[in-house]
């Protein structure tokens, strides 16, 4: 089965508010993460990644936060615009070993 | 800099057809990937390279091959068509840690 995966398959907000995606990976040992963005009819956009000796990455709107506790990982995006709407994925590398993605959350922002 | 380029953008093949997507980077990655997105859900790993002259499967490889004859190219070639492998085709590179660049896609129909 998949390590990692999505706990919600879509999400709505409202244009300006805060969205948080989250990702739940099983694999412990995994030490690298990435959140993409994708589109419709476009390839996957790298938006920000985290190495596992961190627990907060922030970038342009965006926050990654990476909680290996309880193997779990979140993406925040502040005062969510029109433009966001996608598919988010996150996915996980183990030592250079190809990304594994998760099935992804359709994000939605209501006008 | 056009980054990861794949070809063609589209295409429908019949049954039993063969056909080679193209898949070339301009950014001196050793690590390349092939992925497969169906409707609706996350990429699955096909095949993958770390470098000229290496490849290995990946999670769903059965009904393709790859080369690496060159840093720059990873083509997929598809033998004896199949419905099954009707999909949206992706192509990746990386330097290894930090961002993977996608191509936009390879849309293939078979019928």
């Amino acid at each position: 089965g998949e390590s990692v995966g999505l706990h919600l398959p879509t999400l709505s907000v409202q244009e300006g508010d805060n969205s948080i995606i989250n990702c739940a990976y099983s694999n412990s040992a995994s030490d690298y993460f990435i959140w993409y963005k994708q589109e419709s009819g476009k390839g996957p956009q790298f938006i920000i990644d985290i190495r596992s000796n961190m627990d907060k990455r922030q970038g342009q709107r965006v926050t990654v936060l990476l909680n290996k506790t309880v193997k779990h990982l979140s993406l925040q995006i502040a005062a969510t615009q029109p433009g966001d709407s996608a598919v988010y994925f996150c996915a996980e590398i183990l030592r250079n070993t190809p990304l594994v993605f998760g099935k992804g959350t359709r994000l939605s922002v209501i006008a | 800099n056009a980054g990861v380029t794949q070809t063609p953008k589209f295409r429908i093949l019949k049954i039993g057809q063969s056909m080679t997507l193209q898949c070339t980077q301009d950014m001196n990655h050793n690590y390349m990937y092939w992925y497969r997105q169906d409707p609706g859900m996350g990429l699955k790993l096909i095949y993958y390279s770390v470098g000229a002259g290496i490849t290995d499967k990946g999670e769903v490889p059965n009904g393709y091959n790859v080369s690496r004859s060159t840093t720059e190219d990873f083509p997929l070639r598809l033998e004896l068509a199949a419905p099954s492998q009707t999909s949206v085709y992706f192509c990746a590179s990386t330097e290894g840690k930090g961002a993977t660049f996608f191509g936009q896609g390879t849309r293939l129909t078979v019928v």
